[in-house]
Formats: C-alpha cells, sequence, structure tokens
C-alpha cells in the first residue's frame, strides 16, 4: 500500500472556478500533512499545513483534514491561471520524514 | 524572508566520479534534510540530519551516499561514485524544530545530471 495517494489525473478548471485536490494516506498514527505547489522544473513550496480534523483556510486555500478516514484534501477558490502547477500531498512520517504522493497537476484555463 | 539555498543550480558529471551538493538552511533551523525527484517522478526522502547526526536514512541513501555539517551554516550531500540512476533533482529542505510545527521549506534545488 502507497503511503501518500494522489490519484487524480490532470485537473482543468475554469479561471474563477474552484479546484479540488484529493489525497489519502496509510499510517493511522501520523498527525501532519501538508500541501506543497511545485512550478514545472522547480522546488516545492509550502502552501498549507494541517494537524487538526476539519478544515483549515488561508486566503483562497482551504486544506480540510479527516483522520478517520485518512483523507487530506485541498481546495483552491477563485482560480487564477497563476495556480496552474502540479499540488502535491504530503504526511509527516515517524518524526522524520515527508512522504510525498504523485502530485495532480492543476491547469487553470482562462 | 529566509529561505533556504542550494549550490550549484546544475551539475554535471561523468559516472563513476564524486560529487558533493551545498546547501544553507535556513538559519536558526535545527533539522535538515536531502531529497530527490527523479524527472517525471515524485519527490523521495533521501535522508534527515538532527544535532550532526543522522536520524533516519532511506533505502536510496546506500553507502555512497554522506551528508555532513562542516560548519554552522552549510549541510551537503556526498555522493561518491555516481551511477547513471543518479540523475535529479536533489532538494534540500529545513525545519525549525522544537515547539514548532513540523513544516518543511525546500530550497530551489540543484539539477544533478550524469553522463
Amino acid at each position: 500500500q502507497k503511503e501518500v495517494e494522489q490519484n487524480s489525473g490532470p485537473l482543468s478548471v475554469p479561471e474563477g472556478a474552484i479546484a479540488s485536490l484529493n489525497c489519502t494516506y496509510s499510517d493511522r498514527v501520523s498527525q501532519s500533512f501538508f500541501w506543497y505547489r511545485q512550478y514545472s522544473g522547480k522546488s516545492p513550496e509550502l502552501i498549507m499545513s494541517i494537524y487538526s480534523n476539519g478544515d483549515k483556510e488561508d486566503g483562497r486555500f482551504t486544506a480540510q483534514l479527516n483522520k478517520a478516514s485518512q483523507y487530506v484534501s485541498l481546495l483552491i477558490r477563485d482560480s487564477q491561471p497563476s495556480d496552474s502547477a502540479t499540488y502535491l500531498c504530503a504526511v509527516f512520517y515517524g518524526n522524520n520524514r515527508l512522504a510525498f504522493g504523485k502530485g495532480n497537476q492543476v491547469v487553470v484555463i482562462p | 524572508e529566509p529561505e533556504v539555498t542550494q549550490t550549484p543550480s546544475h551539475q554535471v558529471t561523468q559516472m563513476g566520479q564524486e560529487v558533493i551538493l551545498r546547501c544553507v538552511p535556513i538559519s536558526n533551523h535545527l533539522y535538515f534534510y536531502w531529497y530527490r525527484q527523479i524527472l517525471g517522478q515524485k519527490v523521495e526522502f533521501l535522508v534527515s540530519f538532527y544535532n550532526n547526526e543522522i536520524s533516519e536514512k532511506s533505502e536510496i541513501f546506500d553507502d555512497q551516499f554522506s551528508v555532513e555539517r562542516p560548519d554552522g551554516s552549510n549541510f551537503t550531500l556526498k555522493i561518491r561514485s555516481t551511477k547513471l540512476e543518479d540523475s535529479a533533482m536533489y532538494f534540500c529542505a529545513s525545519r525549525w524544530g522544537t515547539g514548532g510545527g513540523y513544516e518543511q521549506y525546500f530550497g530551489p534545488g540543484t539539477r544533478l545530471t550524469v553522463t
């Protein structure tokens, strides 16, 4: 079983719409979850962290965590062309390392 | 805003050669990491480093790899005898530590090309 799974293919959304990304993880003990944005050829950039069940909002981004279902999601409201990137779900494992999903590519169409 | 820096941005080397990738973590951060990303694949953990010793390493981090914090600011990754399959982006990351969150901040990366 993969540690972190992001199964959706590329997501195309019109400018101004909401983009919704999902992630599941395998280790019930994990307590710390992150979303990174990665532009092509660049490094991961931290955009959200979430530690407790429920929603956490930061600007146009909302992260949602459900530990019982081992599920993390990211909503991007009012999507902009600059949001076009790959979004990486990451889970902090064993007190020492991040495990990343494969990422979801988001394309915002003007 | 403080950031992680890495040098060089691109390193080309021949198979069997040694390379050293350099990183300057964010000052006052206590935990340091190396990750790599092969083109088109996911980001993979290599090693974590705290209090001048390795905390955890992955299966990728074999005897060909080593890390060092030679002074108060630099953090290096050495690959002793590079292989073609070592070609990847190598990212250094750091996080604050005790009492803080677990957020890791990544440097811009070094693209390693082994020919």
